[in-house]
């Protein structure tokens, strides 16, 4: 089961920033928050994960609460495309070795022009 | 340039039938995985194979046989197909390397329709 809890859908103007919300309680000191999208009829693609700092790459920023119980992807300047579902996943990295993903229901963003 | 392929995209074929879902890496990444998901959206993984050994089988029908030629391969036997077997297939792929990256990658999927 995912230990992941996220809105079902959430809406976002064009241009504006987007914030989906991701609660993870029970998270345990060595699992990280990933987030990955689909795009519809597409693979899911990885979009940025972190451990306990603020992450950021081109794509978006990943804040974390201090006491990791909680955690907010954030697209800055949504674009139509980024419509999509958004997972936020908990799980270990791990080196070596192989890792399942464990995907909820995820929230489904709809960006609007 | 395509980083995780499988072939066929779409599949429609009768119920009792065998078929096959093909899937290669070009990332050289050590780990392999097929996932299913199903008409509800569910994403959920069915097995994964590392260097060609298998290391996870998620309580998945034994009708379902992974083949693992090589690393860059890992292809989905199914026999006997049943009507709850149509969903989309994907396979995907990581590595791990020193930061604990993983580049899981994911293909564009097999639109499996059982008639």
């Amino acid at each position: 089961d995912a230990k992941t809890t996220q809105p079902p859908s959430m809406d976002c103007a064009e241009g504006r920033a987007a914030n989906l919300p991701c609660n993870h309680s029970t998270i345990s000191g060595n699992e990280y928050v990933y987030w990955y999208r689909q795009i519809h009829s597409q693979g899911p693609q990885y979009i940025i994960h972190g451990l306990k700092n603020n992450e950021t790459n081109e794509m978006a920023s990943l804040i974390i609460t201090e006491d990791r119980k909680s955690s907010t992807l954030i697209l800055p300047h949504a674009t139509l495309r980024d419509t999509a579902v958004y997972y936020c996943i908990v799980r270990p990295t791990l080196r070596g070795g192989s890792e399942k993903l464990v995907f909820g229901k995820g929230t489904k963003l709809t960006v609007n022009p | 340039d395509t980083a995780v392929s499988q072939t066929p995209k779409y599949l429609v074929t009768q119920m009792g039938n065998d078929k096959s879902i093909k899937c290669e890496q070009n990332l050289g990444h050590d780990t392999m995985y097929w996932y299913k998901q199903d008409s509800k959206k569910f994403l959920k993984i069915m097995f994964s194979y590392n260097n060609k050994e298998l290391i996870i089988n998620e309580t998945v029908p034994n009708r379902f046989s992974p083949k693992s030629p090589d690393k860059a391969h890992l292809n989905l036997h199914i026999n006997s197909l049943e009507l709850g077997d149509s969903a989309v297939y994907f396979c995907a792929s990581s590595r791990f390397d020193r930061r604990g990256e993983e580049g899981y990658t994911f293909g564009s999927g097999t639109r499996l329709t059982v008639v």
